[in-house]
């Protein structure tokens, strides 16, 4: 069982490139969500998706974009990669909304540096 | 919008019970839930309450007080692998999942 597979593990962007963190789930879920994680902050919201073909902002959105073609796959897009953007990011799924009884299933993270 | 408060840090004896608070405020609330997260590794889901009262799930417990927007995670008979963050995360009307900021537990011997 896969679970959900994030690729790749690392990065080394230089600022202004772009790039797409990918993020596939396995699991039939409705639910994807990625987060980014730094030091003292936990885990913030950037975008979500409550099925194929439907997205919204989370907390920190501002720089990402993310689209939801298929029920498996949730990528997030770097438009314009800055060092504040440095950070190890999570994609995460669950059946529905995570109400807090729907578990979230993450994945093993990238660690995205930019320089 | 919604916040959480929860200890940054906490130290326990190998073998002791520990507990960790989380306050919340949130516009409408369905429920709270803990993840653990090892060093290095991916959060993973420990529990979750909706309703008052206490969960017990192995070594592992959770409170809640919807009333006082409060609730815990109660590790027993505390193990060196117990060592890692621990994250209260919230639901509310508005926004899917946040979470707190995390505390770390360091387990000594």
């Amino acid at each position: 069982n896969a679970g959900v597979t994030q690729t790749p593990k690392f990065q080394v962007l230089k600022t202004g490139q772009s790039m797409t963190l990918q993020c596939a789930q396995d699991m039939n879920h409705e639910y994807m969500s990625w987060y980014r994680q730094d030091p003292g902050m936990g885990l913030r919201l950037i975008h979500y998706s409550v099925g194929a073909g439907i997205t919204d902002q989370g907390e920190v959105p501002n720089g990402y974009n993310v689209s939801r073609s298929t029920t498996e796959d949730f990528p997030l897009r770097l438009l314009s990669a800055a060092p504040s953007q440095t950070s190890v990011y999570f994609c995460a799924s669950s059946y529905s909304i995570p109400g807090a009884s729907q578990p979230q299933h993450f994945g093993d993270g990238t660690r995205l540096s930019i320089l | 919008g919604q916040s959480l408060e929860q200890p940054s840090e906490v130290t326990a004896v190998e073998g002791a019970i520990v507990q960790i608070n989380c306050t919340y405020q949130t516009s409408g609330f369905y429920g709270l839930s803990w993840y653990q997260q090892h060093d290095g590794g991916a959060p993973t889901f420990l529990s979750y309450n909706a309703l008052d009262g206490l969960e017990e799930t192995g070594r592992f417990s959770s409170f809640l007080s919807r009333s006082d927007s409060y609730g815990y995670l109660l590790l027993q008979e505390l193990q060196m692998k117990d060592s890692a963050s621990y994250f209260c995360a919230v639901r509310d009307y508005d926004t899917p999942l946040v979470f707190g900021k995390g505390t770390r537990l360091s387990v000594i011997a």
